[in-house]
């Protein structure tokens, strides 16, 4: 089945240190996103990518950091300049403009 | 700069009726696509309608509708027949249709229906 996929589901982590999230797709699409949403909020978006090895700042990429050397995968860095990392992350690809976004299942970050 | 402004935090319906969400945009731009998706407490983000600016018609999916007005910059979605499964948030969203393609979403409207 074609979906995305993000791992782990929880992810807990000390202050201070960098943590990775996993985004893979298997629905051969070429744009790509990360959204984060905090409790009873809609989605900010992180960064996006609409082609291999090119992406683009969202509105608060300030804390985070990206790359895209595959089509499939776009995994997203939180690193410890980011002020308040605890949060629900969502990635998502789309196959073209007039096309929805599909979403992974998200992350929960919990950073203590 | 892209903007979504959905302004009803919160909504009550009670089953079997109709119910509209209210969701207005902000955009330069003459090409664009607007899309509702609904998000229940699982955390899952579930896509139910598109509607492209050049669209004449409004679109329809089941029991869901996008009441699109272009003029007034209005998106609403209208779920026809509520159901105790329609409980969730629900988030109006605009993508650029050139260049990166950028997706903003609205802060979202609880929805709650009452048996």
């Amino acid at each position: 089945d074609g979906g995305i996929t993000q791992s782990p589901k929880y992810l807990f982590r000390k202050e201070g240190q960098n943590v990775t999230l996993s985004c893979e797709q298997n629905l051969n699409h070429d744009a790509m996103y990360w959204y984060r949403q905090d409790p009873g909020q809609g989605l900010r978006l992180i960064y996006y990518s609409q082609i291999v090895n090119d992406f683009q700042k969202g509105d608060i990429a300030e804390g985070y950091s990206v790359s895209r050397e595959k089509k499939e995968s776009f995994p997203l860095t939180v690193t410890s300049a980011q002020k308040n990392p605890t949060a629900f992350y969502l990635c998502a690809s789309t196959a073209g403009s007039q096309n929805e976004q599909y979403f992974g299942p998200g992350t929960r970050l919990t950073v203590t | 700069a892209q903007k979504i402004t959905q302004t009803q935090p919160g909504m009550f319906v009670q089953e079997k009726e109709a119910v509209t969400l209210d969701c207005t945009y902000d955009t330069s731009d003459q090409s664009y696509g607007l899309f509702w998706y609904k998000q229940p407490s699982s955390g899952e983000m579930i896509f139910l309608i598109y509607q492209g600016s050049y669209d004449e018609q409004n679109a329809t999916e089941g029991r869901y509708s996008l009441n699109f007005q272009k003029a007034r910059k209005s998106a609403n979605l209208v779920i026809s027949a509520s159901q105790l499964g329609d409980s969730a948030m629900y988030f109006c969203a605009m993508r650029e249709a050139w260049g990166y393609q950028k997706v903003t979403f609205g802060t979202g409207t609880k929805l709650q229906v009452i048996p």
